[in-house]
């Protein structure tokens, strides 16, 4: 079965500090990745996935992923955070085959100060 | 609003009680998830289906239930309930079985078991 790890829990940073949030998975298949955020008080929201083609993938508020298949990693990265980016951020992994639902990491807390 | 309604928003209640959480998905979308929420275990897939039937099984207890109807909003019935049972329980759905378009998710429902 497949297990996503997010290896920091609480992330602090001041407005335009660059972000990187680490998300490694085990699975030795094909598998589907996603970044979801949840701000405070609302409901998880899609930031980015990644399903095939090129590794660099592209999301919603300037947040962009890396898919580096060797390394079973999906980072997570904004060149420079605002203090509205302060949220969860949670990565999530499918296995590409029937029978299976996306599985979520423990999440990453984003703490901006302005 | 993500068009995924989620009634009650919150439920406070005795252990050993049942309760019935409900989950409309979002218009057009087959599909509809189950997930829970706390503090330690994070967010954990229990359960999916899809037009009515069971497509994906996680870590649900055999105290739990759900099912989705033909109008296919979808029902999880949690029994027997333990203090550890309190958690975020969260709906979400898509339009396909796997997971293309991600997933939409509600608002969740807060359950407080005393």
């Amino acid at each position: 079965a497949q297990s996503v790890s997010q290896h920091n829990h609480h992330v602090i940073l001041s407005e335009a500090a660059s972000l990187e949030l680490g998300c490694n998975y085990s699975y030795g298949g094909t598998v589907n990745l996603f970044w979801y955020v949840q701000y405070p008080g609302q409901h998880l929201q899609l930031l980015l996935k990644y399903f095939s083609g090129d590794p660099l993938v592209k999301g919603i508020k300037g947040f962009e992923a890396e898919f580096i298949k060797s390394k079973f990693s999906f980072n997570l990265r904004k060149p420079s955070v605002q203090w509205s980016d302060t949220a969860e951020y949670f990565c999530a992994v499918r296995a590409n085959q029937a029978g299976t639902a996306l599985i979520f990491g423990k999440g990453t807390t984003l703490s901006v100060s302005s | 609003d993500s068009g995924v309604t989620q009634t009650p928003k919150h439920l406070i209640t005795a252990t050993g009680q049942r309760v019935t959480l409900r989950c409309s998905p979002r218009s057009g979308d087959l599909s509809v998830y189950w997930y829970q929420q706390s503090l330690d275990q994070g967010l954990q897939f229990l359960i999916q289906y899809y037009n009515g039937e069971e497509r994906a099984k996680g870590n649900i207890l055999e105290r739990f239930s759900a099912q989705q109807f033909p109008d296919l909003h979808s029902e999880l019935n949690l029994s027997s309930l333990e203090l550890g049972d309190s958690a975020l329980y969260f709906c979400a759905s898509s339009s396909t079985e796997g997971s293309y378009y991600g997933y939409t998710f509600g608002s969740g429902t807060r359950l407080t078991v005393v």
